[in-house]
């Protein structure tokens, strides 16, 4: 049961424009919402995070939405440079800032490659 | 943000061999985690490092394949043991500072078994 999903394997997207990478999740009891960006041979690297009391949560190009009722994120990068050519992940857990077991575990999706043409 | 190290980055093994992967962050973390990431796959939880303890593993994976070790809060190791081709993967191990659960990941170790 995939209760974390990016359904866009890959995206393209012109230089200067916007990406928006959308992730979908099934599991109402996620509370906080995470995305990271993964170059190839080395380990994900956090962007962006998200908990379920914010609809946005806005870092310099990057901007997380949250959509409660759809179970629903997503990341815009505006304007996409070059460099943010890379594999994306969402990811979500259950309960933020509560150092009980489990409750850091990070449920992630299947990524989405984005790739920014120049 | 921690820094976290992996040894090997790589290995190519043979089947019915045990291969350690060693993760070393620079400084003391709260909760470490070993993930693996399949060929065109999510990173999926193997299991939580606990220091001191057992380690806490996820549906899907035991104690024998995997054994974890934690001697202390910067240091931990995964074994994958017996591997067969199906264990090539890339292992991850993660550490999370403070409260948020914003886990910062090793580099990797991207592991081939023939």
């Amino acid at each position: 049961d995939q209760q974390v999903k990016q359904n866009s394997p890959s995206l393209s997207v012109q230089e200067g424009r916007i990406s928006i990478l959308n992730c979908d999740y099934t599991n109402s009891m996620f509370d906080y919402f995470l995305w990271y960006k993964k170059y190839p041979a080395e380990g994900p690297t956090f962007l962006i995070s998200i908990s379920s009391i914010k609809d946005k949560n806005e870092d310099g190009r990057f901007t997380v939405f949250l959509n409660k009722s759809a179970k629903h994120l997503s990341l815009h990068i505006v304007p996409s440079q070059p460099g943010d050519s890379a594999v994306y992940f969402c990811a979500a857990s259950a309960i933020p800032g509560i150092l009980i077991q489990g409750a850091q575990k990070l449920v992630f999706g299947q990524g989405t490659r984005l790739t920014i043409n120049p | 943000s921690a820094v976290i190290s992996q040894k090997p980055s790589r290995d190519i093994c043979q089947r019915g061999t045990s291969l350690t992967i060693q993760c070393q962050v620079d400084s003391q973390v709260t909760m470490m985690f070993w993930y693996r990431q399949q060929p065109g796959q999510s990173l999926t939880l193997i299991a939580t490092a606990n220091q001191g303890s057992e380690a806490t593993y996820e549906s899907g994976f035991v104690i024998d394949k995997f054994p974890i070790s934690r001697p202390n809060l910067t240091f931990s190791t995964l074994t994958v043991s017996n591997m067969s081709p199906e264990d090539s993967s890339i292992y991850l191990c993660s550490a999370l500072q403070g409260l948020y659960n914003e886990q910062f990941f090793g580099p990797g170790t991207r592991l081939t078994v023939l």
